[in-house]
C-alpha cells in the first residue's frame, strides 16, 4: 500500500518548457512534504519542501503547489534545462514518527535541448 | 567534512551468504536511515535509528538487521542473502526531530544476489 502516490513515471521536455510531477497522499498526519532530486549514480538530494499551512513556496525555477483539501501536490520547474534531467521523488513525512519519509515512487524528468 | 558514507559502492552475493553494509556520517546527526531503491518503488524505508544504541522498523525489515552502536555509524546486516534483496541501498542521516530537517544521503551501495 503505497501511502504517496506520483504520476507521471516519466516525462521528456523540450529545453524552456514546464515540467509538472503530480502526487497525492492519504495520511493527514503527514506534516511536511520535501521534493528530492537524484542524479544517476547518486543519492537523493533536498531540492524544495513545503509546510501543508501553505498552499505554494517558490526557490527559482521551482515551485510547490499544495493543495489540503485534496490531499494533493505538485512540483513545477519552469524554464525546464538540460541539467534538470534527473529523477524527482515528493515525499511526505510526520515528526512523530521518527522524521521517516515516505516516498512516492519517482519520475524521471529528460529536457531535450 | 564528508558528509554521508557508505561501504563499499558495488557488491554481488551468492543467495545464502551474508554481508553487512556500512553507514558514517560525520555531522554529528541523531538519526539514521536505510533505504533501498527499487524501480518505480521510490525508497523504502527498511530500518532507521533515533540515536546510538537504538533501532526500530521501517517499511520492509524482512531479511534485514541494524546496529547503532556508535552515533556516527549505521550498519545493516543481510544474514542470508536472496535475490529479492538485489537493489540499491542508501543511507540517510538528518539532525534530528524537526520536520524541516532534511535527510542528507550517501551515494549508495549497488547490491546483486545471483
Amino acid at each position: 500500500q503505497q501511502q504517496v502516490k506520483q504520476s507521471p513515471q516519466s516525462l521528456i521536455v523540450q529545453k524552456g518548457g514546464i515540467s509538472i510531477i503530480n502526487c497525492a497522499y492519504e495520511n493527514t498526519a503527514f506534516d511536511y512534504f520535501p521534493w528530492y532530486q537524484q542524479f544517476p549514480g547518486k543519492g537523493p538530494a533536498l531540492l524544495i519542501a513545503i509546510r501543508p499551512d501553505v498552499s505554494e513556496k517558490k526557490e527559482g525555477r521551482f515551485t510547490i503547489s499544495f493543495n489540503k483539501s485534496a490531499k494533493q501536490f505538485s512540483l513545477h520547474i519552469m524554464d525546464s534545462q538540460p541539467g534538470d534531467s534527473a529523477t524527482y521523488f515528493c515525499a511526505a513525512k510526520f515528526e512523530a514518527a521518527g522524521n521517516k519519509l515516505t516516498f512516492g515512487g519517482g519520475t524521471r524528468v529528460l529536457v531535450k535541448p | 567534512n564528508a558528509g554521508v558514507t557508505q561501504t563499499p559502492k558495488f557488491r554481488v552475493l551468492k543467495t545464502g551468504q551474508s554481508m553487512t553494509l556500512l553507514c558514517a556520517q560525520d555531522m554529528n546527526h541523531e538519526y539514521m536511515y536505510w533505504y533501498r531503491q527499487d524501480p518505480g518503488m521510490g525508497l523504502r524505508l527498511i530500518h532507521y535509528s533515533v540515536g546510538e544504541g537504538t533501532t526500530a522498523k521501517g517499511e520492509v525489515p524482512d531479511g534485514y538487521n541494524v546496529s547503532r552502536l556508535k552515533k556516527q555509524n549505521f550498519l545493516l546486516g543481510l544474514e542470508s542473502a536472496a535475490p529479492s534483496q538485489t537493489s540499491v541501498y542508501f543511507c540517510a542521516s538528518t539532525p534530528g526531530l524537526a520536520p524541516e530537517g532534511e535527510q542528507y544521503f550517501g551515494p549508495g551501495t549497488r547490491l546483486t544476489v545471483t
